[in-house]
């Protein structure tokens, strides 16, 4: 099946740094999405993006849809404690319902 | 929130047992999906359904068996539990294409 392959895997930053992380694909995707999981919780949406080159912004929280299709990044400014987990990129690709997941980027963030 | 929950939340099991984890959404979402996330494999799809005694098979059926006899219910069954399937399994819920999921707050299952 398709694989996203998402980096870094891990991240250990100073609350108050820029974290940038990306998202990358052999397969063209129609859809990226963006995903926040807290420890003991299910991933929550963030950001979704629908067309290739946009850009949207959620709060501190910025994701860019790649203009191959291929990839996409995501950006958090000025990180605070909360921004702790783990955040996942997933993609739709042609008409599917089955949402494809990268493997994740672990950020720690410290005080 | 959404209105999913799944249950139990934490259960052990011993190999060889049948084991049944439910979702229940009050939202009349017509696609439901299960996911099982293990360490270095992110989110991986066991099975989905599209409506009411319809399913299909993900990138990681084996081992496992679903039912949809009501909209608000999906049932994930592992008939014959194997330490392999020790995971923490997400069920998820999708008003339709191209949208995005809402996830059910997991259940982490050990079979020893």
């Amino acid at each position: 099946g398709q694989q996203l392959n998402q980096s870094p895997q891990s991240m250990f930053i100073q609350e108050g740094e820029d974290v940038s992380m990306n998202c990358t694909s052999s397969s063209i995707f129609n859809t990226w999405l963006w995903y926040k999981q807290d420890p003991g919780e299910g991933p929550v949406l963030l950001i979704a993006l629908y067309k290739a080159g946009e850009l949207t912004s959620n709060g501190r929280l910025t994701a860019q849809f790649g203009i191959t299709r291929k990839d996409s990044f995501l950006n958090i400014s000025a990180s605070i404690p909360s921004d702790v987990g783990i955040y996942f990129c997933a993609g739709f690709t042609g008409g599917g319902n089955k949402l494809t997941f990268g493997t994740g980027t672990q950020l720690k963030v410290e005080l | 929130d959404a209105g999913i929950t799944q249950s139990p939340r934490h259960k052990v099991t011993e190999t060889g047992t049948p084991v049944t984890l439910r979702c229940h959404q009050t939202e009349n979402h017509r696609y439901m999906y299960w996911y099982r996330q293990d360490p270095g494999h992110g989110l991986r799809l066991i099975h989905y359904s599209y409506g009411v005694k319809d399913t299909d098979k993900g990138e990681v059926s084996d081992g496992y068996s679903v039912s949809r006899s009501k909209t608000e219910d999906f049932l994930l069954t592992l008939e014959s539990a194997t330490s392999s399937q020790t995971s923490v399994y997400f069920c998820a819920i999708s008003r339709g294409q191209g949208n995005g999921y809402t996830f059910g707050s997991g259940t982490r299952l050990t079979v020893v």
